[in-house]
């Protein structure tokens, strides 16, 4: 049922460049969060989407940002990348509404060096 | 955010129940009790979610404390793909509030 593609899988980068990661929402999905999943650590949220404008941020600085399109497609853009960032990022798509159910894609793995 | 505590590590043998606790004392009366699980190499998954009473669903049921301080997930057969990391997550009332994760516990199935 997930349907949440997210593209690339794997991606290595070096320091200082930047880096846009991909997600496709789920089908009838209107609302897309990200989150980051530091090795051995829960996610931790970073923003979420509805109807293309942001409605919610984490503790993540502004280098951290995103974008949601008309078909509800998504992106997530790092600047600067630091080695800190090396994580699992990962997309969820839902409905809007009380308590609706997050799906989750099976996320882009970053390795910054 | 309230705060959940769960413990870290569990093992299960297959095919047996399993238990998997977790305490939120500090519950307000507006906060939903959710639960996802990781599988590994995954994205977290919806696993079940409750306010007050019990809930069953075709995945695990979830019982809730009269005071809701505390709260159970049960998975009635344990079995090899069960195997992942459970998060059990307190949940606002209004709109899409984002996920609070924690470390969660592995669970682990022993054949």
């Amino acid at each position: 049922e997930t349907g949440v593609t997210q593209s690339p899988t794997h991606l290595i980068k070096t320091r200082g460049q930047q880096v846009t990661l991909r997600c496709s929402s789920q089908s009838g999905h209107n609302t897309v969060s990200w989150y980051q999943q530091a090795l051995g650590q829960g996610p931790q949220f970073i923003f979420q989407y509805y109807r293309e404008e942001e409605n919610g941020r984490g503790n993540f600085p502004p280098r951290f940002s995103g974008l949601q399109f008309p078909n509800y497609s998504s992106e997530l853009n790092v600047n600067a990348l630091e080695l800190d960032d090396s994580a699992l990022y990962l997309c969820a798509s839902s409905r809007q509404g009380e308590n609706e159910k997050l799906f989750f894609g099976s996320g882009t793995q970053l390795s910054v060096l | 955010d309230a705060k959940t505590t769960q413990p870290n590590s569990m093992e299960s043998n297959e095919e047996e129940p399993v238990h998997l606790p977790c305490n939120h004392s500090t519950i307000s009366g507006t906060d939903y009790i959710h639960w996802y699980r990781q599988l590994p190499s995954q994205g977290p998954e919806y696993v079940i979610h409750g306010l007050t009473s019990n809930v069953n669903n075709r995945m695990a049921s979830l019982a809730i404390a009269e005071d809701r301080k505390s709260s159970t997930l049960i998975l009635h057969r344990a079995t090899l793909r069960d195997a992942a990391v459970y998060y059990c997550i307190l949940r606002g009332y209004s709109g899409n509030t984002p996920l609070v994760f924690g470390k969660g516990t592995r669970l682990s199935v022993i054949a």
